[in-house]
């Protein structure tokens, strides 16, 4: 079964603007991991939070994290049309024997020229 | 430096049918975790393994098992092939806990 939930489920918006997608899950987590997918490919790993960490910088890429609300967000600054993919957001669960990822349902984002 | 790779790249089986789907990890790594994706979903995890023994393992029934060889690459069997089985599969491999790095899937049909 799905824990996340990412929000909106698709996204359109106009190249150089800024995109945010919202995740939420359930348990308590060790980490929650960002990835890219491109048309039905394998994923791209984007960022990894961990649980002790609020906030993350890669690039064009802001995540933060509030363990309280068990909620995460990932910001895309200045979109380009190659931003255009699904996004997932996946968690490891805290506590767990190893670390299989547990992911939403994504959130398909679409960048127009 | 050859990431994770997998084969077949598709495959076309009917309802019955056994498959085998084959993942070697990227240089360096030893935990190789396999995740089932349908059309318009996330991907699900099936199982994990780590020193050629499952470490985890998902919901999913024993139909699907696998396996891990000395050289740390991976096998998916799905027996009893149902149309539900229809989908993407991905493996990931990492090094111990570390980020999964994930391969470009084997798209599964199911007739």
């Amino acid at each position: 079964s799905q824990q996340g939930e990412e929000d909106p489920q698709a996204l359109s918006i106009q190249e150089g603007e800024n995109a945010t997608m919202n995740c939420s899950y359930k348990t308590s987590i060790n980490n929650l991991q960002w990835y890219r997918q491109n048309s039905g490919r394998g994923l791209v790993h984007l960022i990894l939070i961990r649980s002790n960490e609020r906030e993350k910088h890669s690039g064009r890429l802001r995540v933060t994290l509030d363990t309280s609300k068990k909620s995460s967000s990932l910001l895309i600054t200045a979109s380009r049309a190659a931003d255009t993919a699904s996004y997932f957001c996946a968690t490891v669960r805290r506590g767990g024997g190893a670390d299989g990822l547990t992911f939403g349902k994504g959130t398909h984002l679409i960048i127009q020229p | 430096d050859a990431g994770v790779t997998q084969s077949p790249t598709h495959l076309i089986k009917t309802r019955g049918q056994q498959v085998t789907l084959r993942c070697s990890p990227k240089s360096g790594h030893d935990t190789v975790s396999w995740y089932q994706q349908a059309l318009g979903q996330g991907p699900q995890f099936i199982f994990q393994y780590y020193e050629e023994e499952e470490r985890q393992r998902g919901n999913f029934p024993d139909r699907f098992s696998g396996h891990q060889f000395p050289n740390y690459s991976s096998e998916l069997n799905v027996n009893a092939l149902l149309l539900g089985d229809s989908a993407l599969y991905l493996c990931a491999s990492s090094f111990v806990r570390d980020t999964q790095y994930f391969g470009p899937g084997t798209r599964l049909t199911v007739l």
